[in-house]
């Protein structure tokens, strides 16, 4: 069982919007704005999307956002695009014993 | 261009010992964290620890902690993470991930698959 609790997949037509939801407790999501999110293809290696809630890496579409309300953190993808189909993963902090916690994935499916 | 390059994929037996390794380019390997991910096959990424090449620093996940040691050589920009005694449960692909902060996981080497069979 992971440490933040993802849903196991996630659905949207092209152009549509999609929210993957993230949650954990006070003492890791809710406790810290240091949450990322990670796209993940099939047989490849993590890319990060996006850091400190919000944050993007230079090169990361406009496309994805993110949002952290309580214990709960959000990726949305909007604009939805076939190259969008992968495994999103999220990760915290999570003090200074568990250091770093991950979602278990979602899987994204464009229709 | 920041690359971390990975050792090639390991066959072992069970109670073999095993230590693969990520060198780094592009960037001072020294002032940045390298973390450690598994991920069991068609399941989710699991963090196991980091470690600051600087002065060798480092932090385990609690899940991890005995079960394997993070090591790095900073002369040679490369991290290493070793098994004194594989289990047919280790079996998965294992990352490395330089880190952007201290809490930001940023570039992905392209991953170690290590088979542990008998």
């Amino acid at each position: 069982q992971s440490a933040l609790t993802q849903p196991p997949s996630a659905s949207g037509s092209p152009g549509q919007s999609v929210t993957i939801s993230c949650t954990g407790t006070s003492s890791d999501v809710g406790g810290y704005n240091h949450v990322s999110w990670y796209q993940q293809h099939p047989g490849k290696a993590p890319k990060l999307l996006i850091y400190e809630v919000t944050k993007q890496p230079s090169g990361v579409p406009d496309r994805f956002s993110a949002s952290k309300s309580g214990n709960t953190a959000s990726l949305t993808v909007s604009g939805l695009q076939p190259e969008d189909e992968a495994d999103y993963y999220c990760t915290s902090y999570a003090g200074s014993s568990n250091f770093v916690v991950f979602g278990g994935g979602t899987k994204l499916t464009v229709l | 261009e920041v690359q971390l390059v990975q050792s090639g994929a390991e066959v072992k037996k069970p109670g073999e010992s095993l230590k693969i390794s990520c060198k780094g380019s592009g960037y001072t390997f020294a002032n940045y964290w390298i973390s450690w991910v598994r991920q069991m096959p068609g399941k989710g990424l699991e963090w196991m620890g980091k470690i600051y090449p600087a002065d060798s620093a480092t932090r385990y996940s609690p899940s991890f902690q005995g079960q394997v040691s993070i090591s790095v050589d900073k002369s040679i920009s490369t991290a290493y993470v070793q098994w004194s005694g594989l289990k047919a449960s280790d079996t998965a692909m294992y990352y490395c991930v330089k880190h952007y902060t201290i809490y930001v996981m940023e570039v992905w080497g392209q991953g170690t698959t290590v088979t542990v069979s008998s």
